[in-house]
């Protein structure tokens, strides 16, 4: 079984401060990570996801997570907030074909506010 | 490349009726998923589908259901509807199974029930 977990429901941050939204998981195998962002009365849309290649990984929109087993993190970064961030995201474990396929446990979400 | 599509974006039923909901993957992709998203309980997994069988299934009861055809398009039907079947459903395509795959979402059917 795996489970996601976010800290912090609600994060603010000021235009031009770093972003950091954290994710922790759980998973009896090594897992699929992924960062996905919903915005107002969308779907979600995929900003990264980490399958083992390497622990750094690069998205969209300027972000990017680091995987730390030790920590058993995925936390979502980006050096400098852009009104336009300002969405909720989400963070999702899955296991592959041994584990379930493509079903994706989510995180209960962090919505991003971005100030002035 | 088109997007995933669904099919309405928005509907009202009443209770004890039943719905269907509609998705259509993207183009060359196989696997089809569906979530069902709402304030309380968050972003579940409902079904997925490849090669038109279920593959994986969620903890819902049986009025909920779903079927892919031949083209990799998806229904999914909601049988006697409850207050609490108020949600956002959506969908996502997939290329494959092998959970490395990326999955694309659909913008969603907003259900709600009366």
């Amino acid at each position: 079984a795996q489970s996601v977990t976010q800290l912090g429901s609600h994060v603010s941050v000021s235009e031009g401060a770093l972003v950091l939204l954290r994710c922790n998981y759980s998973s009896s195998v090594p897992p699929y990570l992924f960062w996905y962002v919903q915005y107002p009365n969308q779907g979600l849309q995929l900003l990264l996801k980490y399958t083992s290649a390497a622990t750094l990984v690069k998205g969209i929109n300027g972000f990017e997570a680091e995987f730390k087993k030790s920590e058993t993190s995925f936390h979502l970064t980006k050096p400098s907030a852009h009104m336009s961030d300002a969405a909720e995201y989400f963070c999702a474990v899955t296991l592959g074909v041994t584990g379930g396929g493509n079903k994706l446990t989510f995180g209960t979400g962090t919505q991003l506010k971005v100030e002035l | 490349k088109a997007g995933v599509t669904q099919t309405p974006r928005y509907l009202i039923k009443t209770r004890g009726q039943q719905v269907t909901l509609s998705c259509s993957p993207i183009s060359g992709h196989r696997s089809v998923s569906w979530y069902q998203q709402t304030p309380g309980q968050g972003l579940q997994f409902l079904f997925e589908y490849f090669s038109e069988t279920q593959r994986n299934k969620g903890n819902f009861p049986g009025r909920f259901s779903g079927r892919q055809f031949s083209n990799s398009r998806s229904e999914m039907n909601v049988s006697t509807l409850e207050l609490g079947d108020s949600a956002l459903y959506l969908c996502a395509s997939s290329l494959g199974l092998a959970g490395d795959y990326e999955q694309y979402f659909g913008p969603g059917t907003r259900l709600t029930v009366t």
